[in-house]
């Protein structure tokens, strides 16, 4: 089993649409939690980032935690084709180690007009 | 300001030179990582450096010398590398305070002929 999972790709939505992308953990002492952000040839951009359950809203972006199921989320409200890119999530552990992220493989996302 | 800056954007190398890739920050951020990341491939961690000093290696060959001069400076030497060595090396920074979220550069893309 892989430290952090992400749902299979590509991802395709029409544009306007809810895209839903979403990540889990095995390590039930990780900490804190986030979205990057990869455009192709680009390096990863922070999006997001959550540290305890519930819901984190900046925009059109919602990130969710649920520590007890080991599930993070991404939902992105009205997509635009400037959202196509690859979405990475990480994992910081916990106390050992606890500088280190654990990326998942990332979900790529197209966004069509 | 969040801006991590690296150097050069591009570096082509023979198998028997020596360079090095450069990285700086100043957001007084006290851990500082190097990647390596391949096309379609999440950044893999080389090493991690917290208050200037290696605190994670990941078994990576000798051929990359990760050195922290300072607080804001990363520098990764290289020598003898192979031609799968060729990726996008990327610059990290990040703070405890910001649990750990991570600031990447803009990368260094590497070709080894």
């Amino acid at each position: 089993q892989k430290e952090v999972e992400q749902n299979s790709g590509p991802l395709s939505v029409p544009e306007g649409a809810i895209a839903s992308l979403n990540c889990t953990y095995s390590d039930r002492g990780s900490q804190s939690f986030f979205w990057y952000r990869q455009y192709s040839g680009k390096s990863p951009e922070l999006i997001m980032s959550i540290y305890s359950n519930g819901d984190k809203e900046d925009g059109r972006f919602t990130a969710q935690l649920n520590k007890a199921s080991q599930y993070v989320s991404l939902l992105i409200r009205d997509s635009q084709p400037s959202d196509s890119a690859t979405y990475l999530c990480a994992v910081n552990g916990g106390n050992t180690n606890a500088g280190k992220s654990t990326f998942g493989d990332g979900t790529t996302l197209t966004v069509k007009p | 300001d969040t801006e991590v800056t690296q150097t050069p954007k591009h570096l082509v190398m023979g198998m028997t030179n020596k360079k090095s890739l450069k990285c700086e920050q100043h957001m007084g951020h006290r851990a500082m990582y190097w990647y390596k990341q391949k096309a379609k491939k999440p950044p893999e961690l080389m090493f991690v450096y917290s208050y200037e000093k290696l605190s994670i290696n990941e078994s990576v060959p000798s051929r990359f010398s990760p050195e922290c001069p300072n607080s804001s400076l990363l520098n990764l030497h290289l020598h003898a590398l192979q031609p799968e060595d060729s990726a996008l090396y990327l610059c990290a920074s990040s703070h405890r305070d910001r649990g750990y979220e991570q600031y990447f550069g803009p990368g260094t893309r590497l070709t080894v002929t």
